[in-house]
């Protein structure tokens, strides 16, 4: 079992929709979660971060982080196409990065039909 | 652009040649990552550098693999011997530890191997 899961998909949904996103994890240590963007041939830009569990809001996205269950979401409501892309979730036990690095998800890949 | 800068962006080569990729982290970031991006996947820890010191390395990091960050500015990662396995993005990130701690790494657009 790896350590960070998450459904590859691709998930199709129409604009306007409401779009939630998961991965489950297996290490406890895990502290600080992040939701990063990636668009094709780019490198991955940083969404949300947020530590320990609870919900974190900034605009149309909304990541929510439940330690008991080990268990992370991202929410988009009002989906655009622009956000078609793929969303990796990433998570460490330390803040920065730490001296291991993050442990990423295969990533999502996401396409809002207009 | 105050990015993190990566260069070439697409390295083509034949197998058993050396490559170098070269990057250039946001100024005055202290820490610097490389990380190895297959298709599908995500992104895998390779090392960490605090200002010049490689303080970690994952065992994904054979010792075809070596890294360097003089003077604490850019860094190399120089892959020998090149094997067809060894095709990937690899992706540089930086990040400044300063004021309230984000954790953000951030990531160039990162350097895509193709080894024939």
């Amino acid at each position: 079992q790896k350590e960070v899961e998450q459904d590859p998909g691709p998930l199709s949904v129409p604009e306007g929709a409401i779009v939630s996103l998961n991965c489950t994890y297996s290490n406890s240590a895990f502290q600080y979660f992040m939701w990063y963007r990636q668009y094709s041939r780019k490198g991955p830009e940083l969404l949300m971060y947020t530590y320990s569990s609870g919900n974190k809001e900034d605009g149309r996205f909304t990541a929510q982080v439940d330690k008991s269950s080990k268990y992370i979401s991202l929410f988009i409501r009002d989906s655009q196409p622009s956000d078609s892309a793929t969303y990796l979730c990433a998570m460490t036990p330390y803040s920065g990065g730490g001296a291991d690095g993050l442990t990423f998800g295969k990533g999502t890949h996401l396409i809002i039909q207009p | 652009d105050t990015g993190v800068s990566q260069d070439p962006r697409h390295k083509i080569t034949k197998r058993g040649q050396n490559v170098t990729f070269r990057c250039d982290p946001i100024s005055e970031h202290n820490r610097l990552y490389w990380y190895r991006q297959t298709l599908g996947q995500g992104p895998e820890f390779l090392t960490y550098f605090q200002n010049e010191a490689q303080l970690e390395k994952s065992r994904l990091l054979s010792d075809r693999f070596s890294a360097e960050r003089p003077k604490g500015s850019f860094s190399t990662l120089e892959i020998q011997r090149t094997e067809q396995g060894d095709s990937a993005m690899y992706l540089c990130a930086s990040h400044a530890p300063t004021g309230p701690d984000t954790g953000e790494l951030f990531f160039g657009e990162g350097s895509r191997l193709t080894v024939l």
